[in-house]
């Protein structure tokens, strides 16, 4: 069965303070890994697909990468607006769905 | 252009009734999601669509819920005899062919 553990599951930073969250996954063949968005009151918003080991993407303030046990998520000098939940999920290669890890609670201070 | 629509945004129903809630997907997605997500919780899987394939039923968590799409476009969750448990947000999202998921932002179920 496919596992995704994220942590921490709550983390404070000062505005300006770069920091990472951190991505578990055990997956039997990995099609993708996903990082998701989402502001309170709000469904997730698609930030980055990730397919294999080694692989890296940026947007903005955040940069996401892959090993094959782990991704992290890179937050550069945050700003308030980057206070959210973030959410981590995979998809195995006979799967047809995301399993999701239950989110990282990013507040960050100015 | 349109995101993914759902309806109601909340929904307050007593024990023992039936509800149903909406998904418009975006326009031209193949493949639509409902997932479901408890406080403090992450997503649930509960069924999957796929063009004219059949449904993904495996996440359903009883034969109270039932799921539908109509003509590859809107769906419909049915959940009957709703139980306190039933209480969250439910979630839909669509994609096209299974790339990145859009989701909704959710209809919140209230079962008192």
């Amino acid at each position: 069965e496919d596992q995704v553990t994220q942590s921490p599951e709550a983390l404070r930073l000062q505005e300006g303070e770069s920091s990472s969250l951190n991505c578990s996954y055990t997956v039997s063949g990995l099609r993708g890994l996903f990082w998701y968005r989402q502001d309170p009151g709000k469904g997730p918003e698609f930030l980055f697909t990730l397919y294999s080991a080694g692989e890296e993407k940026e947007k903005e303030r955040l940069k996401a990468t892959l090993t094959k046990k782990e991704s992290f998520l890179h937050i550069t000098a945050p700003k308030p607006e980057d206070s959210a939940t973030y959410l981590c999920a995979v998809e195995e290669t006979s799967g047809s769905r995301l399993t999701f890890g239950e989110g990282t609670q990013l507040t960050v201070n100015p | 252009g349109a995101g993914v629509s759902q309806s109601p945004s909340n929904k307050v129903t007593e024990k023992g009734k039936d509800v149903e809630l909406r998904c418009d997907p975006i326009s031209g997605h193949t493949a639509l999601y409902w997932y479901r997500q408890s406080l403090g919780q992450g997503l649930e899987f509960l069924i999957y669509f796929q063009g004219n394939s059949a449904p993904d039923k495996s996440g359903l968590p009883s034969d109270r819920f039932s799921a539908e799409r109509t003509g590859g476009s809107v769906s419909t969750l049915t959940i009957q005899r709703t139980q306190q448990e039933d209480s969250a947000v439910y979630l839909c999202a669509s994609s096209l062919a299974r790339r990145d998921l859009h989701f909704g932002n959710g209809t919140r179920l209230t079962v008192t």
